[in-house]
């Protein structure tokens, strides 16, 4: 499986952008890489997802390197309600039919005034 | 609101009962999940159902017994737990298994086993 590589916490100040870094190294060329949040005692959170070309959705934009060796989730204008643990995933998909998402510990972003 | 809702929210509970918790999603998804998540330890996916179908079974010890009676239901029954048990413990549900299928989590049910 491949795995992912992530600081363990950051900060961003309210209303600057979060730029949340992530190393998959070893990603191979049909795995997806995946982002969800989890806010403290809730479920994580989908967020967005990518193969090779950036992606933006109404939550956050998604930038793949060329080698796809390495990805950038932003929050273009970071809250208070943005403080979760940010999870990136790369996506095996497993030939008995099913999906695995493997979690890592993630970057805890603190957002403060 | 994902859609997905679980009961209960906290549960705690000695070595020799038996609980169930229950996951519920109003999604219209044929596919569900449980997951467990211990303090400081990754989500670790226990269990996978299709169309009510068991298709993974994580090594998971048999004092956790999952039940899909149908795609909207989701349950996981306990018995004889052990304190390192205690996590939090999501239910998960996605359109299907296929490759591009977002999953969406309930809340989870908090797990204390004394």
């Amino acid at each position: 499986d491949a795995k992912t590589t992530q600081p363990p916490s950051m900060d961003c100040a309210e209303g600057r952008a979060a730029n949340l870094p992530c190393n998959h190294s070893t990603i191979s060329g049909n795995e997806y890489v995946y982002w969800y949040r989890q806010i403290h005692s809730q479920g994580p959170q989908y967020i967005i997802h990518g193969l090779k070309n950036n992606e933006t959705n109404e939550m956050a934009s998604l930038i793949i390197t060329e080698d796809r060796k390495s990805s950038t989730l932003i929050l273009p204008h970071a809250t208070l309600r943005d403080t979760a643990v940010y999870y990136c995933i790369v996506r095996v998909w497993f030939s008995g039919g099913y999906n695995k998402l493997i979690f890592g510990a993630g970057t805890r972003l603190a957002v403060h005034p | 609101e994902t859609g997905v809702t679980q009961t209960p929210r906290h549960l705690v509970m000695g070595m020799t009962n038996k609980k169930s918790l229950k996951c519920e999603q109003h999604l219209g998804h044929n596919a569900m999940y449980w997951y467990k998540q211990s303090a400081k330890k990754p989500l670790e996916l226990m269990f996978v159902y299709n169309f009510k179908e068991q298709t993974e079974n994580n090594s998971v010890p048999s004092r956790f017994s999952p039940e899909c009676p149908n795609s909207s239901h989701l349950f996981l029954h306990l018995h004889t737990l052990q304190p390192e048990d205690s996590a939090l413990y999501l239910c998960a549900s996605s359109q299907d298994l296929g490759e591009l299928e977002t999953q969406y989590f309930g809340p989870g049910t908090r797990l204390l086993v004394l």
